[in-house]
């Protein structure tokens, strides 16, 4: 069966441009999450959406956000991008909306701001 | 706030040698992960540990969760160039079960 599909997979901006990535989980999965992942802080959770609903949110700055369709595929907007922001943006799935098993990760965007 | 330190952060040997990488935490999980990542590429779940003391075995790798469930350790034995990628563990519960915390990492390279 599929994995886990990010569109795009690179992706150049300016500073101060907005940016949207999606993720389409594994059929069937219906919580999808966010990490923003840097050489200097690792993986760090973002958000995790459940059925449409945002049930935790990670300690990041209100420009960034997401949401998740009634199919279960989901989306995430930086706005007002600063240098910073240049990371890989990883999406993941889980069938029942707990990570007590784990995850299936996405192959990542990789956002890059100039 | 919950942490996980991994050691070591880099580890280069040669094919054929054993190593062991720690996951370290002053904090209790009620799951701990080990992930392997290769370059561009997204996280693969290795082996999920849930029981205190527990030990898994997946070919040359062992995965044991510490008895406290705060700490966790993988081994290789008998390392191979396929094995070269970033291991990553991750720590489930502590008041969520929707998010992991991550360790940063151990860079492991392993030469022919």
């Amino acid at each position: 069966k599929a994995g886990v599909t990010q569109t795009p997979r690179y992706l150049i901006k300016t500073r101060g441009q907005q940016v949207t990535l999606s993720c389409s989980p594994i059929s069937g999965h219906r919580s999808v999450s966010w990490y923003q992942q840097t050489p200097g802080q690792g993986l760090q959770f973002l958000f995790e959406y459940f059925s449409e609903t945002q049930r935790n949110k990670g300690n990041f700055p209100g420009r960034f956000s997401g949401r998740q369709f009634s199919n279960s595929r989901s989306e995430m907007n930086v706005s007002t991008l600063e240098l910073g922001d240049s990371a890989l943006y990883l999406c993941a799935s889980s069938p029942t909306g707990t990570v007590y098993y784990g995850y299936t990760f996405g192959s990542g965007t990789r956002l890059t701001v100039v | 706030t919950q942490l996980l330190e991994q050691s070591p952060q880099f580890l280069s040997i040669q094919e054929g040698e054993n190593l062991t990488v720690y996951c370290n935490s002053s904090s209790v999980f009620s799951s701990l992960q080990w992930y392997r990542q290769e370059p561009g590429e997204g996280p693969v779940l290795l082996v999920t540990v849930v029981t205190g003391g527990e030990v898994k075995k997946l070919k040359r790798l062992t995965f044991q969760f510490g008895d406290a469930r705060k700490d966790s350790s993988l081994h290789i034995t008998a390392a191979q160039p396929g094995d070269t990628g970033l291991y990553l563990c991750a720590g489930a519960g502590g008041g969520s079960n929707y998010k992991l915390t991550f360790g940063k990492g151990t860079l492991l390279t392993v030469n022919p």
